[in-house]
């Protein structure tokens, strides 16, 4: 079963629009950490925002901000009047903390990919 | 200091090669990643080292072999690889398990 979807594969809006990027996950554990990255076309992964499963704050940077909802499995990735510069592929990716033998590396979402237009 | 440094950036080899793909990071971090990405994939996990003992092998073919010579460094070798193994290689570290993963830029590697 797939642990992380990111339903959305592709998005495209106009320049200064707000877009949401969903995240839906599933794991058994209790203690889990969720994370959003980012990839422009040259290749580097970029680290956004790491939450905690006993955490459920809701976080803001500039115009970043995720709406993390336990009750759903959900972790949202909203952008503000987005811009050119936020074209790329985001990734929304799961660590469990027991894992049962499986990766305690990161599951990645199969990603979406957000096109700001001018 | 968020940085992954991976060497080469762009690796062309044929099948019969052996090349070695490296990483270094300085923060400190005591687990180091290996992850390939297919274009349009995501990443997926081949290797973590936890305090330079590798701890996870997702099964990966012996023809990638890992090795992790000390806190810093992690090393990917490369022998009698396929066509299908071109793509990018990320190496990414992390504090500890609990933590984010820096990622590096990347190697590009493509069999010919």
């Amino acid at each position: 079963a797939q642990k992380v979807t990111q339903a959305q594969t592709e998005i495209s809006v106009v320049e200064k629009e707000d877009v949401t990027l969903d995240c839906v996950y599933e794991t058994r554990d209790t203690t889990y950490y969720l994370f959003w990255y980012k990839q422009p076309p040259s290749g580097e992964l970029v680290f956004l925002i790491r939450r905690n499963s006993f955490d459920e704050q809701n976080e803001i940077s500039g115009r970043y901000s995720w709406n993390f909802q336990k009750s759903t499995s959900s972790f949202n990735f909203t952008i503000t009047a987005s811009q050119v510069v936020d074209s790329a592929v985001y990734f929304c990716a799961l660590r469990e903390r027991y894992s049962g033998g499986g990766a305690d590396g990161l599951t990645f979402g199969k990603g979406t990919h957000l096109i700001i237009q001018p | 200091d968020t940085e992954v440094t991976q060497t080469p950036k762009h690796l062309v080899m044929g099948m019969t090669n052996k090349k070695s793909l490296k990483c270094e990071q300085h923060m400190g971090h005591r687990a180091m990643y290996w992850y390939k990405q297919k274009a349009k994939k995501p990443p997926e996990l081949m290797f973590v080292y936890s305090y330079e003992k590798l701890s996870i092998n997702e099964s990966v073919p012996s023809r990638f072999s890992p090795e992790c010579p000390n806190s810093s460094l992690l090393n990917l070798h490369l022998h009698a690889l396929q066509p299908e193994d071109s793509a990018l290689y990320l190496c990414a570290s992390s504090l500890n398990m609990e933590t984010e993963a820096f990622f590096g830029q990347g190697t590009r590697l493509t069999v010919v």
